[in-house]
């Protein structure tokens, strides 16, 4: 079965500096994995994904995200946080590419603040 | 990115009566659409899984008579929760991945349900 954890409830970081978001997977083969922030009562907007390739992969809003596949890592990382990135993010994790009916599996949520 | 809209966005209701939530997918088929429910500050937890022209898979504690889901086309599906009770409320989003959709799975803006 796949799995997700954000060992983070709360990441809290100073405007300027650089923030790092973790998660960790397991799944039986190889891994789709995502990264979705939340704003308080709206829905997901996607960030970033890693399907294949790079193991580095650049999304939106100048977030980023480096998959690590002895750590079973995908943590999120961004060089200058904004105020405005204060949010919930959600990492998540597809198994069984192209299986169309096989959901994304969300971990927990970190929430991230960022003072000014 | 596609584009997955719900309706009502935000709906309150009396104990006992029921609510139906509609996902549509407006330019693309959704040939699978998932729901999920989301409690305050946590995570998205699926519900099920549907196949379009098909009968929903149900995840394990999920009452299928309950949240009835109807996928009727493929840009359609529709969430009833029957005789709701105040334990019912939450933040339902559905998703929704057509063919050529491979690995993205896009989702909905989310509904609030609020039962009295």
């Amino acid at each position: 079965a796949q799995s997700v954890a954000q060992p983070e409830d709360q990441v809290n970081v100073a405007e300027g500096n650089p923030l790092t978001v973790k998660c960790t997977y397991s799944v039986s083969g190889n891994p789709y994995l995502f990264w979705y922030v939340q704003y308080p009562n709206r829905g997901l907007q996607f960030l970033l994904k890693y399907i294949t390739g790079d193991n580095l992969v650049k999304g939106s809003y100048g977030f980023e995200a480096e998959f690590n596949k002895s750590q079973t890592s995908f943590h999120l990382k961004k060089p200058s946080a904004l105020v405005s990135d204060s949010a919930l993010y959600f990492c998540a994790v597809r198994d069984i590419p192209g299986q169309a009916g096989t959901a994304l599996i969300f971990g927990k949520g970190t929430t991230l603040s960022v003072s000014s | 990115g596609a584009v997955v809209s719900q309706h009502p966005s935000r709906v309150i209701c009396k104990s006992g009566t029921s609510v139906k939530i509609e996902c549509r997918s407006l330019d693309f088929q959704a040939t699978t659409m998932f729901w999920y429910r989301q409690f305050p500050k946590q995570s998205l937890m699926l519900m099920a899984t549907s196949n379009e022209g098909s009968k929903a898979t149900y995840e394990q504690g999920v009452e299928k008579d309950k949240f009835l889901i109807n996928h009727a086309s493929l840009t359609l599906s529709t969430l009833t929760v029957t005789s709701a009770h105040p334990e019912d409320s939450s933040f339902y989003i559905c998703s929704a991945r057509g063919q050529s959709s491979y690995n993205e799975q896009f989702f909905g803006p989310g509904t609030r349900l609020t039962v009295l």
